[in-house]
């Protein structure tokens, strides 16, 4: 197993850019997770799915940002327009149930940086 | 709603010590309770889930026990050595506060050589 994989690592963008963050998550998994994290706030979470449908998106900050889950495999983050406030580390999370048995995986992040 | 703090924030021991971390949660209605470890700039990676009906968890030399009622938990890591240098977090599964876990604020850990 792949595990939960992010992409890209890192992004440097300018403020005002559009910005996307991607995850696949581990296949079998019916939940995902985008979280954030910051040396002020820790880990907050975004929102997240369930079977593809948004469950709770009221960790989302404002309207600049959206995610959307197409497919079981494939989810996004998007951020539009970026300001510098945003530059954190996003980490996407998959479980199995909820993780009410299983827990969370964790993908490695994407380090945001805007500018 | 469910607030998770650990203490202490930061702890350095010497190479070879017995250490523990500790993990305190404000409802005891949970699923179960997850310790991870982040590396500096890395993911969170997971050492040890304990579910609820669980008293301890044990893989190579961490230990993780659980105690619902009084709402902690601790981690034991033994014979510490310096590539356990790590943030450690836990988190909770709470059975009320819907599908996800609350974090811990973490401790970061150093074991000096």
């Amino acid at each position: 197993d792949a595990g939960v994989i992010q992409s890209p690592r890192h992004e440097v963008t300018e403020m005002g850019q559009e910005v996307t963050l991607r995850c696949k998550p581990i296949s079998g998994h019916d939940y995902l997770f985008w979280y954030r994290q910051t040396m002020m706030r820790g880990l907050e979470l975004l929102i997240y799915f369930n079977n593809n449908v948004p469950i709770d998106d009221s960790g989302m900050p404002e309207d600049r940002f959206s995610a959307k889950m197409p497919n079981a495999s494939f989810s996004t983050l998007k951020i539009q327009p970026s300001e510098p406030r945003d530059s954190a580390v996003y980490f996407c999370a998959s479980s199995r149930t909820g993780g009410a048995v299983h827990g969370y995986t964790f993908g490695s992040g994407t380090r945001l940086t805007v500018v | 709603k469910q607030e998770v703090t650990q203490i202490p924030a930061a702890l350095s021991v010497p190479e070879g010590e017995n250490l523990v971390l500790n993990c305190s949660f404000t409802d005891s209605a949970i699923y179960n309770l997850q310790w991870f470890r982040q590396d500096p700039g890395k993911g969170l990676t997971s050492l040890l889930l304990i579910q609820s009906s669980q008293r301890e968890q044990t893989s190579g030399r961490l230990n993780a026990s659980l105690d619902k009622s009084s709402g902690r938990s601790t981690l034991y890591i033994a014979a510490s050595q310096p590539g356990d240098s790590a943030t450690y977090l836990c988190a909770v599964r709470p059975r009320n506060y819907g599908q996800n876990f609350v974090f811990g604020p973490g401790t970061r850990l150093s074991v000096l050589p």
